[in-house]
């Protein structure tokens, strides 16, 4: 079991240029999660799918798209990328048993100039 | 959701059980106990859940007080690799997909 997989690991883009980050997950979760971590800070959700055709967003959606493919994939979108969105981007998968625990993957670091 | 409110950072010596405090003086009947811990720069790794009774797994103990207004999670013999932020989160078991984090506490196992 990969778990929780990320691509690309490191990313470099300048004002304006669109890129999209993907997730894949092979534990059979339902729900799915996209999360920004910003230096020294938490992390703090972006967007999530419950299940395979639902998205919703979290606390800081503005200047992203998700789409969830499929059950083992969900993928983040960023239209034009601005420097407030140099970060490090999280996908996680949810446990569909009672205790939802959350499994990571190992992040994307994203620089934009 | 309700919040949660951890100590910035605290120290152990290796070897010593390391003691994590969490208040949650705001949690509903049905929401859970999480803690999860970020290695460095890694993604976060889930350690361990309670509702209302204390638990123990191969990583660590969960104490939740009899009011649940907050818990402790403990490291029974840390080492050099548990150094990490660990956060402590609250939230509804069923249907919680809103995990939010919060700043956590930076532990800091000292040889």
């Amino acid at each position: 079991n990969a778990g929780v997989t990320q691509t690309p690991k490191f990313q470099v883009l300048k004002t304006g240029q669109s890129m999209t980050l993907q997730c894949a997950q092979d534990m059979n979760h339902n729900s799915m999660y996209w999360y920004r971590q910003d230096p020294g800070m938490g992390l703090r959700l972006i967007y999530y799918s419950a299940s395979e055709g639902t998205t919703d967003k979290g606390e800081v959606p503005n200047g992203y798209n998700v789409s969830r493919l499929n059950k083992r994939e969900f993928s983040l979108r960023l239209e034009s990328a601005a420097p407030s969105q140099t970060s490090v981007y999280f996908c996680a998968s949810g446990s569909d048993r009672v205790s939802y625990e959350q499994y990571f993957g190992p992040g994307t670091r994203l620089t934009v100039t | 959701d309700a919040k949660t409110t951890q100590p910035p950072s605290m120290d152990c010596a290796e070897g010593r059980a390391a003691n994590l405090p969490c208040n949650h003086s705001t949690i509903s009947g049905n929401e859970y106990v999480y803690w999860y811990r970020q290695i460095h720069s890694q993604g976060p790794q889930y350690i361990i859940h309670g509702l209302k009774n204390n638990e123990t797994n191969e990583m660590a103990s969960l104490i939740i007080t009899e009011d649940r207004k907050s818990s402790t999670l403990i490291l029974p013999h840390a080492t050099l690799r548990d150094t990490a932020v660990y956060y402590c989160i609250v939230r509804v078991g069923t249907g919680g997909f809103k995990t939010i984090f919060g700043a956590g506490t930076r532990l800091f196992v000292k040889a």
